[in-house]
Order: structure tokens, then C-alpha cells, then sequence
């Protein structure tokens, strides 16, 4: 898990409500994305951002939003609009360079969210 | 489109015994091949890659595995399995043949393996 930090370890969303995951990174990375896993299906991308103060859609955006304001965070959102939050949300990084198809992606510990 | 796949939901294997989680992907250009290992409410943790060169790459705890063009298969091994290896395997690929995108990585199902004394 190194140098990523994911606070809540666990969350719990009343319906209607919004709430932010925090994803905080101190290995002066450029790159820095957001996984929701599920039980069976692998890891799939939300959000990914590769510098500051911009970011693009994964393949599973909706319901979600991000802000990437500091090289070292990039927190994640999950809005009433996501009908289906409860998961496990994972957030990585990696240092893009020019030869950037080999970068190890590294992970943080990760959030639960649980919806009440 | 890239694609990665873990044909086995689970495999089951005594401490002691060698080990293999196979992996196949495709891709539409050079494949760069990722394996993780996650513990329960963990993480990913980085074991190994492959990019360029000796088809056999050897990563941490003692694990391998083995880039096979031909087949395109990246199974992962490990000569003599641990009850402490016990954890979700992924593999996940990068497709060097596409542009643009971000370092956008795909992963398979994941596949739990399960050692027994």
C-alpha cells in the first residue's frame, strides 16, 4: 500500500445522500485513477486523471465525479445517482513517463462503502 | 479492445506443491502483463511484470511466471505453494499497441487461491 492513503476505511451512505471518498498519495506520482470492485467481477475504472486539473470517464462514470485540484489527491464522489454503491473502491497510481505502457500501477488499502 | 481472461474461479492445491493461475489475454499490439495479489479488505500488491525480454519473469515471494506469445498466456507460478499464499490473484493488461488514454490497465475476474496443508 506504500505511500497511498484511503480514508474511511469503511463508509455508510443513507439513501439520497452524497459522499466523498479520499484518496491522498505521496509519491509525487502524475497519474492517479479509481477502481469500484465487486464479488466476480475484477476491477473496473471509474475515473482516472493524468495531471492536475484534469481528469477523464472511465468505463463506469456515472453516478460518480472527481476532482484532481493537488497533484497528491484525488478524491472520489459517489452521488445519489449511483443506484448500486455498495462496493469496494480502490484508488492507484503511476508515474506516466514517455515509455508509460510499463508503469506498475500501486494501490492504496481501499474504502468499503455499505449503503444503510 | 484489450482483454484478459482467468479461466479458473478458484484453484485448490496442497502446501507444498507447485502452483499455476493461468492467465490469457489479447491485444492488438505488444502486451504488457501485470500480477496482483490481494488479501482480504487489502489493497493490490504488485508481484511481477512483464515488458520486454526473457519470457520467464520472477517477482516477489517467490513467484513466476511465464510470457507465452504463442499462446498468449501469462500464467503465474510458484514452485512449492505457502498456506500464507493463500489470497485473489489478477492478472491485468496494457495493449502497447494503443495510443492516448491513460496507462488504462484491464483486469481479469481475479482467482481465489485456495492452500491447504
Amino acid at each position: 500500500d506504500g505511500g497511498i492513503t484511503q480514508s474511511p476505511k469503511y463508509l455508510f451512505r443513507k439513501e439520497g445522500q452524497n459522499v466523498t471518498l479520499s484518496c491522498e498519495q505521496n509519491l509525487n506520482h502524475d497519474a492517479m485513477y479509481w477502481y469500484r470492485q465487486d464479488p466476480g467481477q475484477g476491477l473496473r475504472l471509474i475515473y482516472y486523471s493524468q495531471i492536475v486539473n484534469d481528469f477523464q470517464k472511465g468505463d463506469i462514470a456515472e453516478g460518480y465525479s472527481v476532482s484532481r485540484e493537488k497533484k497528491e489527491s484525488f478524491p472520489l464522489t459517489v452521488t445519489s445517482a449511483q443506484k448500486n454503491p455498495t462496493a469496494f473502491y480502490l484508488c492507484a497510481t503511476d508515474q506516466r513517463g514517455l515509455a508509460g505502457k510499463g508503469e506498475t500501477q500501486y494501490f492504496g488499502p481501499g474504502t468499503r462503502l455499505l449503503v444503510l | 479492445a484489450q482483454s484478459v481472461a482467468q479461466p479458473e474461479d478458484q484453484v485448490n492445491v496442497a502446501e507444498g506443491n507447485p502452483l499455476t493461475v493461468k492467465c490469457t489475454y489479447s491485444v492488438s499490439g505488444n502486451p504488457y502483463l501485470f500480477w496482483y495479489v490481494q488479501y482480504p479488505n487489502r489493497g493490490l500488491q504488485f508481484l511481477l511484470k512483464y515488458i520486454t525480454g526473457d519470457n520467464l519473469v520472477k517477482g516477489s515471494y517467490g513467484f513466476e511466471a511465464e510470457f507465452n506469445k504463442s499462446q498468449t498466456s501469462f500464467h503465474l507460478k510458484k514452485p512449492s505453494a505457502l498456506v500464507s499464499d493463500s489470497a485473489l490473484y489478477f492478472c491485468a493488461v496494457r495493449d502497447g499497441g494503443v495510443t492516448g488514454g491513460g496507462n488504462k490497465l484491464t483486469f481479469g475476474t481475479g482467482t481465489q487461491l485456495k492452500v491447504e496443508l
